[in-house]
């Protein structure tokens, strides 16, 4: 079974410095992994995707990697702004998508 | 093009009772999923459909049963609600479910059962 685990499960950064955030998964073999976005109340909003075959992926301040081997992806966000405080979830997807809990990210102006 | 829509967006139900949750797409996707969401678990994934006329179980699937209307619609019912299946459910979509196609989510449903 797919376990995914994203640390840590909350970030405080002041306004202009840049995010890593982290995620494992167990099972190497997988289709894809997917970066979501989930503000307060709200739904999840696809950022990226990476397929098994990419090693990164890349829009606008928005840099994911892949590396399937060590069962890792990081998602970069360059020049963090208040704008970007949300809930960031990956989840990856050998067949049916697994989800991690979750890194809330706080941007103090 | 509105992407994937749910119905309702808030519901309270008394436990026993019973309610379907609607999700309708318009994106002409083969394959449409239901999700729960509860507070430090992620998602978890509580049945899928990969094509129309077919539904299979995910990871939760105890006390829930689906629908497959058609290509475009596809229902969530709990027949009869429990304390334990207050949650936030999602519906989402994608073209296929074999291939590396990203998913897409509704804006959810918030259900409280007392």
């Amino acid at each position: 079974k797919q376990e995914v685990t994203q640390i840590p499960a909350a970030l405080s950064v002041p306004e202009g410095e840049n995010l890593v955030l982290n995620c494992s998964f167990t099972d190497s073999a997988i289709y894809n992994l997917q970066w979501f976005r989930q503000d307060p109340g709200k739904g999840l909003t696809s950022l990226l995707l990476i397929q098994s075959s990419q090693r990164e992926q890349t829009s606008g301040r928005l840099n994911a990697s892949l590396d399937k081997s060590s069962g890792r992806s990081t998602l970069y966000i360059a020049a963090s702004q208040p704008g970007d405080s949300a809930t960031y979830l990956c989840a990856v997807n050998d067949y049916k998508l697994s989800f991690g809990a979750g890194t809330t990210v706080t941007v103090r102006a | 093009n509105a992407g994937v829509t749910q119905t309702p967006k808030f519901q309270v139900l008394k436990t026993g009772q019973s309610m379907t949750l609607q999700c309708a797409q318009d994106m002409n996707h083969n394959s449409m999923y239901w999700y729960r969401q509860d507070p430090g678990m992620g998602l978890r994934l509580i049945y899928y459909s990969a094509s129309e006329g077919t539904t299979d179980k995910g990871e939760v699937p105890n006390g829930y049963n689906v629908s497959r209307l058609n290509k475009r619609e596809f229902s969530l019912r709990l027949e009869s609600a429990a304390p334990s299946q207050t949650s936030v459910y999602f519906c989402a979509s994608s073209e296929d479910l074999t291939l590396s196609y990203e998913q897409y989510f509704g804006p959810g449903t918030r259900l409280t059962v007392t």
